[in-house]
């Protein structure tokens, strides 16, 4: 079975700290994926990558910026956390071409910005 | 603008009865369908999918039918069953890889 393991289930942190959310994943997906989840938006893409040190914008990168460094691990970063980025934060990973493999999702994170 | 859109925010049905949720897309473009499901305090885990060039997929219980001049797929579970109340969410995908549109998602409650 796939395991996407998100390192925290519940963050708080202060307006203008710099966040870091960590995502790994134990099945040698190629592709993983950062989301946030809203009330009434559903999920919306944030950054996603298909492969080491390769990242590529998705509908809401403004505010985020992505590491992956190993092929297993994919970290979203928040350079100056605002209170409009208090939300859920999934992460996602899957194997093989681009577009057409189910993604497997981690736990998430919701994390909150007073 | 939201390029995938399930209309209906929650839906309830009779245990064994049929559960209909619909997604609705606006892009031509999406050449693949998926539903995932989604429990409280939990990631969604994917559940069944559709390419662009078929018009149904059936796993069990699952159903997924798309019609793509209407830009509709449906998900059909049949008989319905209380451990299937959760939210559904429909993704739509592009082969190119740079579109993954998800839906708002649909609360689904199944009533014993």
């Amino acid at each position: 079975d796939v395991k996407v393991t998100q390192s925290s289930r519940y963050l708080v942190k202060r307006t203008g700290e710099k966040v870091f959310l960590e995502c790994v994943q134990d099945m040698d997906h190629e592709n993983m994926f950062w989301y946030r989840q809203d009330p009434g938006l559903g999920l919306r893409l944030i950054y996603f990558s298909y492969d080491v040190k390769m990242k590529e914008k998705g509908d809401i990168p403004e505010g985020y910026s992505v590491s992956r460094e190993k092929k297993e691990r994919f970290s979203l970063i928040l350079e100056s956390a605002s209170t409009n980025q208090t939300s859920m934060y999934l992460c996602a990973s899957s194997l093989g071409d681009r577009g057409n493999q189910p993604q497997h999702f981690g736990d998430g994170t919701r994390l909150s910005i007073l | 603008d939201q390029q995938v859109k399930q209309n209906s925010p929650s839906l309830s049905v009779q245990e064994g009865r049929i559960s209909i949720l619909n997604c609705d897309y606006t892009n031509s473009m999406f050449d693949y369908f998926l539903w995932y499901k989604k429990y409280p305090a939990e990631g969604p885990t994917f559940l069944i999918s559709i390419s662009s060039i078929k018009d149904k997929n059936e796993d069990g219980r699952f159903t997924v039918f798309l019609n793509k001049s209407a830009k509709h797929l449906s998900l059909h579970i049949v008989p319905s069953q209380p451990g299937d109340s959760a939210v559904y969410f429909c993704a739509a995908l592009t082969f190119t890889g740079n579109q993954f549109y998800f839906g708002t998602g649909t609360s689904l409650t199944v009533i014993p």
